[in-house]
């Protein structure tokens, strides 16, 4: 398969933490995306990065590629309750860029 | 409209009943997806369309799933014969691509099928 794989599937931390999940692949890439879901129900982009890009930052995420290893890691920092969620990385795979395959997804718990 | 729209957000049926279920894509977005997310877990992809090429079915799992799109607007998504392990959420999204352009996809908040 060529799903990506998230870890750890789980992760809780106290508010004013750092959080670090981590997105490995197995084929070369067009782009990496991170969703972030809440809910179960509809997936919202958070940040897109590309294969000829190592490091991105937008607000409080930093998402950083290293195609070497075919991982991504996003940080979040400074974390709130509010970023309680569930994060997904999507991989656009070279030859099939039209089509995002998503991992298996990290669940984010953040307390006060 | 402003976002996608997706029905019905719920649907309960019986093992063996046909279900159809809608997506309504964001004007002008010429690429749509649909996805299967069971209880805990990532998604699934079914299929993909884009504006008037052949669909990529490669990801519905049986004959028993089809899809279809009219244009670049409203997609149907029908499971035949529904057996339990159907259940699950059924999330649409659309894209608007252009050329070799990433894609970044807008959700809706997805149907909730439950066969019993």
């Amino acid at each position: 398969s060529q799903q990506g794989e998230e870890d750890p599937q789980a992760l809780s931390i106290q508010e004013g933490e750092n959080a670090t999940m981590n997105c490995s692949y197995k084929t070369s890439i067009n782009n990496l995306q991170w969703y972030r879901q809440n809910s179960g129900r509809g997936l919202v982009h958070l940040i897109l990065i590309r294969s000829n890009e190592r490091e991105k930052h937008s607000g409080r995420l930093r998402v950083t590629l290293d195609t070497s290893k075919k991982s991504s890691s996003l940080l979040i920092t400074a974390s709130r309750a509010a970023d309680t969620a569930s994060y997904f990385c999507a991989t656009a795979f070279t030859g099939t860029a039209s089509k995002l395959t998503f991992g298996t997804g990290t669940r984010l718990q953040v307390t006060l | 409209g402003a976002g996608v729209s997706q029905s019905p957000s719920n649907k309960v049926t019986e093992k063996g009943k046909d279900v159809e279920l809608r997506c309504d894509p964001i004007s002008g977005h010429t690429a749509l997806y649909w996805y299967r997310q069971r209880l805990g877990q990532g998604l699934e992809f079914l299929i993909y369309f884009q504006g008037n090429s052949a669909p990529d079915k490669s990801g519905l799992p049986s004959d028993r799933f089809s899809a279809e799109r009219t244009g670049e607007s409203v997609s149907t998504l029908t499971i035949q014969r529904t057996q339990q392990e159907d259940s699950a959420v059924y999330l649409c999204a659309s894209s608007f691509r252009r050329g070799s352009g990433a894609n970044v996809l807008t959700f809706g908040a997805g149907s909730r099928l439950t066969v019993l």
